[in-house]
């Protein structure tokens, strides 16, 4: 069975750094591209990057480049969205999913909900 | 990039058939055969229903189907049951510089 499985809650303050995670497990984690997708409290779903675990070739949405940086470390099948300085607007539910093919987010992650409050 | 766009909500009663619209450009929508639909029920993570417009993943009722025509594609829900009030999204492929956009969501309403 697929699965991916996300970190936990985040209460940080303004300024500070965070990297969240994704573990994928069931299927060949170098094979498939992982997306990260943002929900705003009360808000629609926003498509942000994805990477390829078996290369680390990222690409990134205009809206979210060099906003965060997507990574991913293979021996551990994990994928990474982290952010160097955070700011109040980042505060948002975050989901991971497995792209079984273009746009196609076939598996979901739990979501990690990253709250950012001074 | 701008989102797609979505009705904001559409109601329907059990039994009954809704199509839910999603309106891009000849730059996303109209220009690839790359459109997703996802469920969404309140707390949890998205369902992938529909991909590469039409097609129904493994598990996915034959009710759900997908449709495009030009720059809108369209979700249809037949023989509508309580279970499928969510809330939808559409999301489309948009080059290789913008790659991925969603539409804004619509609320479905079963009466």
């Amino acid at each position: 069975e697929v699965q991916l499985v996300q970190s936990g809650a985040e209460v940080k303050k303004p300024g500070e750094s965070l990297k969240i995670s994704c573990k994928g497990s069931g299927y060949s984690f170098t094979s498939y591209w992982i997306g990260w997708v943002r929900q705003m409290p009360g808000k629609g779903l926003e498509w942000m990057g994805i990477i390829y675990p078996g290369d680390s070739d990222t690409r990134y949405s205009p809206s979210f480049q060099g906003q965060v940086t997507i990574s991913a470390d293979k021996s551990i099948s994990t994928a990474y969205l982290q952010w160097s300085s955070l700011k109040a607007s980042d505060t948002a539910m975050y989901y991971c999913a497995r792209q079984a093919g273009w746009l196609q987010f076939s598996e979901w992650g739990q979501g990690t909900l990253v709250t950012v409050s001074s | 990039q701008s989102a797609l766009t979505q009705p904001r909500s559409v109601s329907g009663s059990p039994g009954q058939s809704v199509t839910i619209s999603c309106t891009g450009t000849s730059s996303d929508v109209g220009g690839y055969n790359y459109v997703s639909w996802y469920q969404q029920h309140p707390g949890k993570a998205p369902k992938l229903m529909i991909y590469d417009v039409s097609k129904r993943p493994s598990g996915v009722p034959d009710r759900f189907s997908g449709s495009k025509s030009g720059n809108t594609a369209s979700l249809t829900i037949s023989g509508l049951q309580a279970e499928d009030e969510a809330d939808y999204y559409c999301c489309s492929y948009a080059g290789s510089y913008t790659l991925g956009v969603f539409g804004g969501g619509t609320k479905l309403t079963v009466l």
